[in-house]
């Protein structure tokens, strides 16, 4: 089975606090993605990654930068946290060019709730 | 550009019957469709996706959806609700390679 784990569940940071998500796969997919749900607004990406190194901007990439080192893990960073980054955050995988794999079925980590004081 | 508009933001049930959720989509390519469910504190797990081969899809659980071009929907549905439904749906389009659009989500309550 595919597993995308992330590095936790529950997080409480201050305003200005660098914080950091943390997101591993186990399946050797090229794409990982992380989006924020908040309710009524269901998923919106904030960035993604083709490949080590390679990242792309979402939907909503203000307030947030990634890192993609290795091809398991992929790092969201909160440069400086505010308090409107209170959300659910979620990373998901895929495998990779959709001429390939063209049916682009994402695999979601459990999320990491982050609270922001 | 694509997007995904979910009709029903909250749908109540009773036990054992019948579960529509409504869903959509624009898209200006033949898109790929997609319904994922979202348990309490759960990630998110595929329910079935259309990709251009048969329009009414099968999915786990009991679920299906059928793919109308003509009224650009996906609907999802299943004939017989159980408790174990309950849970939060989306339903994700997807044309330009590997990013999917979500919709804002249908919260599913089950009534005993």
């Amino acid at each position: 089975d595919v597993k995308v784990t992330q590095s936790s569940r529950y997080l409480v940071k201050r305003t200005g606090e660098k914080v950091f998500l943390e997101c591993v796969q186990d399946m050797d997919h090229e794409n990982m993605f992380w989006y924020r749900q908040d309710p009524g607004l269901g998923l919106r990406l904030i960035y993604f990654s083709y490949d080590v190194k390679m990242k792309e901007k979402g939907d909503i990439p203000e307030g947030y930068s990634v890192s993609r080192e290795k091809k398991e893990r992929f790092s969201l960073i909160l440069e400086s946290a505010s308090t409107n980054q209170t959300s659910m955050y979620l990373c998901a995988s895929s495998y990779g060019l959709a001429g390939i794999h063209p049916y682009n079925e994402q695999f979601f980590g459990p999320g990491t709730r982050l609270t922001v004081l | 550009a694509q997007s995904v508009t979910q009709l029903d933001s909250h749908v109540s049930v009773s036990e054992g019957t019948p579960v529509l959720l409504r869903c959509n989509y624009s898209s200006s390519y033949s898109p790929s469709l997609f319904w994922y469910v979202q348990h309490p504190n759960k990630g998110l797990q595929l329910l079935l996706k259309y990709t251009s081969a048969a329009t009414l899809v099968k999915g786990i659980n009991g679920f299906e959806a059928e793919f109308k071009k003509s009224e650009t929907s996906f609907h999802l549905t299943k004939p017989s609700a159980h408790m174990s439904d309950a849970a939060e749906y989306f339903c994700v389009v997807s044309d330009q390679g590997n990013k999917l659009t979500f919709g804002g989500g249908t919260r599913v309550l089950v009534k005993p």
